[in-house]
């Protein structure tokens, strides 16, 4: 079965400091996808990056850079140079196969805040 | 920018009654999905839907619930008699089914049902 364990539930941070989100996932599919979306406060849903399992090249995209490390199960986000509109629910989420119809499993969700 | 779009943005019903959520997915899709959100917890998976029928359902998808795409734009969730517990907020998703998981969400239902 598939399983995404966010271990962090509240996360807390001044502006303009670097914020890592852990991400640990299980699945017995050899072939599989992760992803991060956010929730901002109006609620809705915001695809962030997918990364598939044969890919485990790291990826800096302005301030957000994802840290894949197939070996310990892991999909962790940071967020540098954090700033308020960052405040947000950050999901990871794990699909089930290669196919183009593939359900989603989430994390919890990480609720993180960001002080001026 | 193409976006998927809910109605209605929340809706309050008594227990027992039939609800409808409607959704328009973006226009070139053609996975659908419907997932829902207890408040404070995850995301959960309840149905997908191609070609005109349900592809995938989760255990929570009972009886009570049934998808439909009645025309060539909307897509909805029925539950017809809903529940206490049925209290969330109810995301559609849709995807062109070229990338994996990137699926585009409205920005949800809100059900309270008292």
């Amino acid at each position: 079965a598939q399983k995404v364990t966010q271990a962090q539930t509240e996360i807390s941070v001044v502006e303009k400091e670097d914020v890592t989100l852990d991400c640990v996932y299980e699945t017995r599919d050899t072939t599989y996808y992760l992803f991060w979306y956010k929730q901002p406060p109006s609620g809705e849903l915001v695809f962030l990056i997918r990364r598939n399992s044969f890919d485990e090249q790291n990826e800096i995209s302005g301030r957000y850079s994802w840290n894949f490390q197939k070996s310990t199960s892991s999909f962790n986000f940071t967020i540098t140079a954090s700033q308020v509109v960052d405040s947000a629910v950050y999901f990871c989420a794990l699909s089930d196969g290669p196919g183009a119809n593939s359900k989603l499993t989430f994390g919890k969700g990480i609720t993180l805040s960001v002080r001026p | 920018e193409p976006e998927v779009t809910q109605t209605p943005s929340h809706q309050v019903t008594q227990m027992g009654q039939e609800v409808i959520l409607r959704c328009v997915p973006i226009s070139n899709h053609l996975y659908f999905y419907w997932y829902r959100q207890i408040l404070g917890q995850k995301v959960e998976f309840l149905v997908s839907f191609y070609n005109n029928e349900i592809s995938e359902k989760s255990e929570i998808f009972d009886d009570q619930f049934s998808v439909e795409r009645p025309d060539g734009s909307n897509f909805t969730l029925k539950i017809r008699s809903t529940k206490l517990e049925d209290s969330a907020m109810y995301f559609c998703a849709s995807g062109s089914g070229r990338n994996t998981g990137e699926l585009f969400f409205g920005e949800g239902s809100r059900l309270t049902v008292l």
